[in-house]
């Protein structure tokens, strides 16, 4: 059965530091979300893109952060430079139809 | 503003002791209301969509119900193995179908 993948499943850094977070979506889906959630909080959205373009964005995903689908297969949520509050866990999302399907999530640790 | 409220926050039954979970949402427009499993550190499993009240789906010991203001998850006989957090989320009436999600309840089941 198709899955997302996301890489790396833990990833810590510096404050400051740039990031780069790496989704493989489900194969014919056309629609990408990030989404965090931050360790006892709800999960938030940060971003949708579709079509080669950010479709929506949340007050969260200011102009540290960037998305980016480089090729057919991947795509990715780069932060610029990381400050603590930044840590938590990072989900990539796809849809085709109605449902969106998840990956396992990336644990960013920002010290 | 578009809220899900889950209740309880957490959840202790015996192996076999039935009950229920409660979403409670005020999403504009909604387009559809999700439950998701969460297993600690992994990402949101899909279980259902509903978009109509009156609405019900199955799948094994799991029912989830919906109404114009409130979803519910019924556990009939759960085992150890249905342990994990539950999520509630609406879909956001916009083209790009974010999701607003709900803290969630831990459930343990105990053998």
């Amino acid at each position: 059965e198709p899955e997302v993948t996301q890489t790396p499943s833990h990833q810590v850094t510096q404050m400051g530091q740039e990031v780069i977070l790496r989704c493989v979506p489900i194969s014919n889906h056309l629609y990408f979300y990030w989404y965090r959630q931050i360790l006892g909080q709800k999960v938030e959205f940060l971003v949708s893109f579709y079509n080669n373009e950010i479709s929506e964005k949340s007050e969260i995903f200011d102009d540290q952060f960037s998305v980016e689908r480089p090729d057919g297969s991947n795509f990715t949520l780069k932060i610029r430079s990381t400050k603590l509050e930044d840590s938590a866990m990072y989900f990539c999302a796809s849809r085709a139809q109605e449902t969106q399907y998840f990956g396992p999530g990336t644990r960013l640790l920002v010290l | 503003e578009d809220q899900v409220t889950q209740s309880p926050e957490a959840l202790r039954l015996q192996e076999g002791e039935s009950s229920s979970l409660n979403c409670s949402y005020t999403v504009s427009g909604l387009r559809g209301l999700f439950w998701y499993r969460q297993d600690p550190g992994k990402g949101p499993e899909f279980l259902f969509t509903l978009y109509s009240a009156g609405e019900e789906k199955e799948k094994e010991r799991l029912k989830a119900t919906l109404t114009k203001k409130e979803s519910f998850l019924h556990i009939t006989a759960p085992k150890p193995e249905d342990s994990a957090t539950y999520l509630c989320a609406g879909g956001d009436a916009g083209n790009n179908r974010k999701l607003i999600w709900g803290l969630g309840t831990s459930l343990a089941v105990n053998p």
